[in-house]
């Protein structure tokens, strides 16, 4: 079973331009779930999306947005991009959600450079 | 809120060196616990994992029980190898979900 993916993996944005990031989930996962990665912060939660609708949100600003397929695809948006939103962005996909001790099985990630 | 607090790194250790790597967390009701592992360039894999109170979760030689008496989740394995080098990060889960991550401890293990 192939898993989860990326895309893309690498990436260089200006100050003030947006970004869009794809995550395809495990197949069968209807769960989605997006995190920072950064030197200073370390790990934190972005969102959550289960069948199209976001299930949780972490206390980032209006500037992250996302959104989920009816294939459970997702993708995560950031506007007016900042030099602070550099990090590596991680996607976690999982069969269902509201269960605590469901896995998450993380992609890749993307690495985002703003300059 | 939630939080966990993991010991910092980085830790050295030789090959067949004893790991340990601290975990305590702050929970208000049941979280569930989680040690993941990230290699260089790649994303997070879950290590182990613990639901409840006294559950031992084991893998690939390391295990760590959840003690809810002293709010711990401690990583040991009892001989590392070089390929064990990589970062190992402790979390929790409580409703609604959301992993919660400490800050991760990365380990070298030289040979």
């Amino acid at each position: 079973k192939a898993g989860v993916t990326q895309t893309p993996r690498y990436l260089i944005k200006t100050r003030g331009q947006q970004v869009t990031l794809s995550c395809s989930p495990i197949s069968g996962h209807r769960s989605v779930s997006w995190y920072q990665q950064t030197p200073g912060q370390g790990l934190q939660f972005l969102f959550e999306y289960f069948s199209e609708t976001q299930r949780n949100k972490g206390n980032f600003p209006g500037r992250f947005s996302g959104r989920q397929f009816s294939n459970s695809r997702s993708e995560m948006n950031v506007s007016t991009l900042e030099l602070g939103d550099s990090a590596l962005y991680l996607c976690a996909s999982s069969l269902t959600s509201g269960a605590s001790s469901y896995e998450q099985y993380f992609g890749p990630g993307t690495r985002l450079t703003v300059t | 809120g939630d939080s966990v607090t993991q010991m910092e790194g980085p830790v050295t250790l030789s090959e067949e060196a004893f790991l340990t790597i601290n975990c305590t967390y702050t929970a208000t009701g049941y979280p569930s616990l989680f040690w993941y592992v990230q290699y260089p360039g790649e994303g997070l894999q879950l290590l182990l994992k613990a639901t409840k109170a006294d559950d031992k979760g084991s893998n690939k030689g390391f295990e760590a029980t959840y003690r809810k008496e002293t709010t711990s989740f401690h990583l040991e394995k009892g001989s590392v190898q070089v390929s064990d080098s990589a970062v190992y990060f402790c979390a929790l889960s409580e409703p609604p979900d959301a992993l919660n991550f400490g800050k991760g401890t990365s380990l070298l293990v030289t040979p």
